[in-house]
């Protein structure tokens, strides 16, 4: 059964800390990996990753995939209170198919 | 450039009654996607259209239908609406190979 997993489930942090979020999948005919950002809506796109290996980055935000081990991690550094959301990780499979983790709440306290 | 619009936003509705859910994209995507979002559950995945005329089940089916009218529209209907699928759902397209695109969601209570 194809799965995408994400931990912590929850992370309680203060303003200026790094956190890493963890993303593994067992999914057949992988594509790629995605990383979305939800606040009170509709998640909103952060990454997609198809090469092991290459860190994609934007400002504070950063992710990295490795198909080998099949995860990849979000990496955000110097967190703003801004930061608080849930953060989905989902796997493309073929045939425009997708499966979503059931996101890391993050919160972050001033 | 509207993306991915949904309506309603928000519908209340009691046990037994039906109500169709609306998705239209302006992006000439060919798939297109309707999701439920339950707490600790994530974003799961009712059913999707990858074209025009097609439609195959997703993971949590039962309850609902859906309509690919054309590669604009995908329409959610339940016929008879339960409690257990009070939820917020989202309409999703996406292109062949690339990210998806949401629309805001519909919060739906059924009483």
């Amino acid at each position: 059964e194809d799965k995408v997993v994400q931990s912590p489930l929850s992370l309680v942090v203060h303003e200026g800390d790094t956190v890493t979020l963890n993303c593994s999948y067992e999914v057949t005919n992988f594509r790629s990996l995605l990383w979305y950002k939800q606040e009170k809506k509709a998640p909103t796109f952060l990454f997609m990753l198809t090469s092991s290996g290459i860190e994609k980055k934007s400002g504070r935000l950063s992710s990295i995939l490795d198909k080998k081990e099949l995860f990849s991690i979000l990496n955000i550094t110097a967190t703003q209170t801004g930061d608080s959301a849930v953060y989905l990780c989902a796997v493309e499979a073929t045939g425009n198919q997708f499966y979503f983790g059931t996101g890391t709440s993050l919160t972050v306290i001033p | 450039n509207a993306g991915v619009t949904q309506t309603p936003k928000f519908q209340v509705l009691k046990t037994g009654q039906s109500m169709t859910l609306q998705c239209a994209q302006d992006m000439n995507h060919n798939s297109m996607y309707w999701y439920r979002q339950d707490p600790g559950m994530g974003l799961r995945l009712i059913y999707y259209s990858a074209s025009e005329g097609t439609t195959d089940k997703g993971e949590v089916p039962n309850g609902y239908n859906v309509s690919r009218l054309n590669k604009r529209e995908f329409s959610l209907r339940l016929e008879s609406a339960a409690p257990s699928q009070t939820s917020v759902y989202f309409c999703a397209s996406s292109p062949a190979r690339v990210k998806a695109f949401f629309g805001q969601g519909t919060r739906l209570t059924v009483v």
